[in-house]
């Protein structure tokens, strides 16, 4: 099974800042990663995939990079409705997918 | 608009069994993986298993092998959950989940039904 693991496990920002957010898959899942954001009660959304390409109507400000067994998702000036918590997903195999555990964004 | 609507909230005694449904309404259902998530309270996202309708069977993590059963059914563009031996731990909301594009590509998964809480007690 691949291991995805994030981190932080937190992230405080500003308003206005940029986030960075971290993903690391225990073996290569080529780009085969997606990015979803969750507020509460909620179901997920999804922001990213294919690693890099944002889903239909997802702002620029966010954007995701890697390859491989390292990812990233950048949100480059936080505005007030993207505290939430975010998860990389790996769709390369199946059984199983497989989730980070997750990083929340909180408002510093 | 396209939609995945889920059945409602279950209460479940420990040891008994939950059918959760997913009826997808408009889009393509067929060909594209139609995965479970779960959450439990407090807690992250943990896939269970999916199915590509047209072909059939049931795709499992190894956590809920023998214990889950996914199904599909074309006819009413309906996906189901079966989870049996319920126990406390299984106190979760249940979600069904799209992928964007057919296998192999997948490209995450972009439609999401509402979630269905179920209850073990």
């Amino acid at each position: 099974e691949i291991v995805m693991t994030q981190s932080p496990a937190t992230l405080s920002v500003s308003p206005g800042e940029r986030a960075t957010l971290s993903c690391r898959a225990s073996q290569s899942v080529s780009n085969n990663v997606a990015w979803y954001q969750q507020k509460p009660g909620l179901a997920p959304r999804l922001l990213i995939y294919g690693a890099s390409t944002r889903a239909t109507g997802i702002p620029a400000r966010f954007s995701g990079s890697g390859s491989g067994t390292e990812f990233t998702l950048t949100i480059s000036s936080l505005q007030s409705e993207d505290f939430a918590v975010y998860y990389c997903q790996q769709y390369k195999n199946w059984p199983p997918w497989t989730f980070g555990q997750g990083t929340k964004v909180e408002i510093k | 608009q396209v939609q995945l609507v889920q059945s409602g909230a279950e209460v479940k005694k420990p040891g008994s069994s939950v059918k959760v449904s997913c009826k997808a309404s408009g889009g393509t259902f067929n060909s594209h993986a139609i995965s479970w998530v779960r959450q439990a309270p407090g807690q992250g996202l943990e896939w269970m298993g999916g199915i590509i309708p047209i072909l059939g069977a049931g795709h499992y993590a190894q956590k809920y092998q023998g214990r889950v059963t996914i199904t599909a059914d074309e006819s009413t563009r309906t996906a189901y959950m079966e989870l049996r031996s319920l126990r406390s731990e299984d106190t979760a909301i249940y979600y069904c989940a799209r992928a964007q594009a057919p296998p192999p590509y997948n490209n995450g998964m972009v439609l999401w039904g509402q979630g269905t809480t179920v209850t073990v007690s």
